[in-house]
């Protein structure tokens, strides 16, 4: 089946250390999307690539960073400058061909840093 | 990107219709009003999208107002599954990647 998948479900780890973020998708989709998610919150942009080798600054990419080397694969590393790195993790694609319009999301990595 | 605004928590008996209310007062010409529900603990899913007219899929309705100002998502006949929080997004319609999550409307279906 065509997806999005995030692994895995549930991350710890201990202050200081950087932690990478998987998201994989077989969807054939040019565009990646990694969102912040606090507890009763939405979510928040952090990072987006619309191509192999490109990636933006989403709207809090401080402490954060990724790599596009494969269309498939678009992971995040979060840092030891991140200050508050504790949240849920959400990994999204949309094609971009046509009327691509919608993002399909992944079931997201719930990061606890200790 | 135009800021929304929805209520915080919804109720709604199962089998009714549930009308999810979202205001976007601020909203631009160039701007699509967007719906996607977040099922506890996963990923957002897309439910439905519109520019002026109304619209409607097999998930939903969207009701948008003549002046654009606010709309309303329409559940025909909402069943438990469909609680979840439900959000409203504004998007420019020439900038796919900007999709601004608010807050949310957690609708609760109760039997």
């Amino acid at each position: 089946d065509g997806g999005i998948t995030q692994s895995p479900k549930y991350l710890f780890r201990k202050e200081g250390q950087n932690v990478t973020l998987s998201c994989e998708q077989n969807l054939n989709h040019d565009a990646m999307y990694w969102y912040r998610q606090d507890p009763g919150q939405g979510l928040r942009l952090i990072y987006y690539s619309q191509i192999v080798n490109d990636f933006q600054k989403g709207d809090i990419a401080e402490g954060y960073s990724v790599s596009r080397e494969k269309k498939e694969s678009f992971p995040l590393t979060v840092t030891s400058a991140q200050k508050n790195p504790t949240a849920f993790y959400l990994c999204a694609s949309r094609g971009t061909s046509g009327r691509a319009i919608e993002q399909f999301f992944g079931p997201g990595t719930r990061l606890t840093v200790l | 990107d135009a800021k929304t605004t929805q209520p915080p928590s919804m109720d709604c008996a199962e089998g009714r219709a549930a009308n999810l209310p979202c205001n976007h007062s601020t909203i631009s010409g160039n701007e699509y009003v967007y719906w996607y529900r977040q099922i506890h603990s996963q990923g957002p899913q897309y439910i439905i999208h519109g520019l002026k007219n109304n619209e409607t899929n097999e998930m939903a309705s969207l009701i948008i107002t003549e002046d654009r100002k606010s709309s309303t998502l329409i559940l025909p006949h909402a069943t438990l599954r469909d609680t979840a929080v439900y959000y409203c997004i504004v998007r420019d319609r020439y900038n796919f990647n900007k999709f601004y999550f608010g807050s949310g409307t957690k609708l609760n279906v109760k039997p």
